[in-house]
């Protein structure tokens, strides 16, 4: 069975500094996973996808996650955060079947100025 | 630009008085997604339609349905709204199932009065 956890529930940084938010996975598959993220009153934008291909994924607005099978860990970072980063993201994994996602809980992300 | 779009952003409705939530995209995919999100919570799948094959969650109230008349349009209806129905709707498309990202409307918030 397939699952996600997010480690942290909220991470607070100061604008400018390095961003890491951490996903731990279990999956029976190799999984595709995904980093959505959500600001107030908004839907769901998808930041960047792991389909077994290259471990470091790239993404947009600067975010990057690394996919460590050993660790079975897909943590989401970038070098610089920016206000506009304040959001709730999810790691989210994908049912081999059904097309099913499986959310993590999320993590809110503040950024002080 | 290519995209899903719900309508209305924001509903209103009378404790009991039937609702009808709009989704349509331009994406020409093949899975819409129906997800509930409650306050500080992840999505939570409702239902999904493959093409013109309705897939329900184990899980999903009796009062909760769905019409998908064509491939670009799909519809929520919930029969007679409680106050716990009160939530986020959003709506997602992806082109196939297993592994496919999926594509997020800006949602529907809805009061229930």
């Amino acid at each position: 069975a397939q699952s996600v956890t997010q480690l942290d529930s909220h991470v607070s940084v100061s604008e400018g500094t390095p961003v890491l938010l951490r996903c731990n996975y279990s999956s029976s598959y190799s999984p595709s996973l995904f980093w959505y993220v959500q600001h107030p009153n908004k839907g769901l934008q998808l930041l960047l996808k792991y389909t077994s291909a290259a471990t470091l994924v790239k993404g947009i607005n600067g975010f990057e996650a690394e996919f460590k099978k050993s660790e079975t860990s897909f943590h989401l970072t970038k070098p610089s955060a920016h206000m506009s980063d304040a959001a709730e993201y999810f790691c989210v994994v994908s049912a081999p079947q059904g097309g099913k996602l499986i959310f993590g809980q999320g993590t809110e992300l503040s950024v002080k100025p | 630009d290519a995209m899903v779009i719900q309508n209305p952003r924001y509903q209103v409705t009378q404790f009991g008085k039937p609702v009808t939530l709009s989704c349509s995209q331009t994406l020409n995919h093949n899975v819409m997604y129906w997800y509930q999100q409650k306050s500080s919570q992840a999505p939570k799948l409702l239902f999904h339609y493959y093409d013109k094959d309705f897939n329900n969650e184990a899980d999903t109230p009796d009062n909760f349905q769905s019409r998908r008349p064509n491939t670009s349009f799909c519809f929520l209806d919930i029969r007679s709204p409680g106050l716990g129905d009160a939530a986020m709707y959003l709506c997602a498309t992806s082109r196939d199932l297993a592994g496919n990202e999926q594509y997020f409307g800006p949602g529907t918030r809805l009061t229930v009065t």
